[in-house]
């Protein structure tokens, strides 16, 4: 059985700095990896997808590597600001095209001006 | 382009009590998914459509939980009965034929 597992549950960090959010995975089965960004009271907006035959993703200030192997992803936020403040979720996806995702519990982030 | 809607926005009910959640997906997005929320927890799936199509309902506890999709567009989650386990955030969400998901904004139901 799948289980995906984020740490750390929470993070507090000055505006500016460079970070890093991690994602383990146990089956290295999978299809895709997706990093996801939710704000309170709102739904979940996809941040970064990586397929499962790539190694990392860059979208402006973030990037997120994939380690099928280890089991790993993680997600890197340069030059942190305020409104990263967020929680964000990683989420493993399998079942082929049918795209089905598992979600670990999320890193509550908190960005500090 | 008009994103995924859902409503009610927040639901307050007693135990035993049912509800319904609707959404509404992007228009042409062929699969609908329902996720379940709970405080604290990432969201699980509970059910994946392919237009008016079950493709995975393993998770749905179909002793009180039903969902519909309809002309394949869109859907309607219920509970019946619910319980107190049960208060947590529905969220809807589609796809179309790239793998990224969008998501709905979520119910926030309560159970008393």
């Amino acid at each position: 059985k799948q289980e995906v597992t984020q740490i750390p549950a929470a993070l507090s960090v000055p505006e500016g700095e460079n970070l890093v959010l991690n994602c383990s995975f146990t089956d290295s089965a999978i299809y895709n990896l997706q990093w996801f960004r939710q704000d309170p009271g709102k739904g979940l907006t996809s941040l970064l997808l990586i397929q499962s035959s790539q190694r990392e993703q860059t979208s402006g200030r973030l990037n997120a590597s994939l380690d099928k192997s280890s089991g790993r992803s993680t997600l890197y936020i340069a030059a942190s600001q305020p409104g990263d403040s967020a929680t964000y979720l990683c989420a493993v996806g399998y079942g082929g095209a049918t795209n089905k995702l598992i979600f670990g519990t999320g890193t509550l982030l908190a960005v500090q001006p | 382009e008009a994103g995924v809607a859902q409503s009610p926005r927040y639901k307050i009910i007693e135990k035993r009590q049912s509800v319904a959640f609707w959404c509404n997906p992007i228009s042409g997005h062929a699969t609908l998914y329902w996720y379940q929320q709970i405080l604290g927890q990432g969201p699980k799936l509970l059910i994946q459509f392919q237009n008016n199509g079950v493709v995975d309902d393993s998770q749905l506890p179909k002793d009180r939980f039903s969902a519909e999709r309809l002309k394949g567009v869109d859907s309607t989650l219920k509970i019946q009965p619910a319980k107190l386990e049960d208060s947590a955030v529905y969220l809807c969400a589609s796809r179309l034929a790239t793998d990224t998901q969008y998501f709905g904004p979520g119910t926030r139901l309560t159970v008393l």
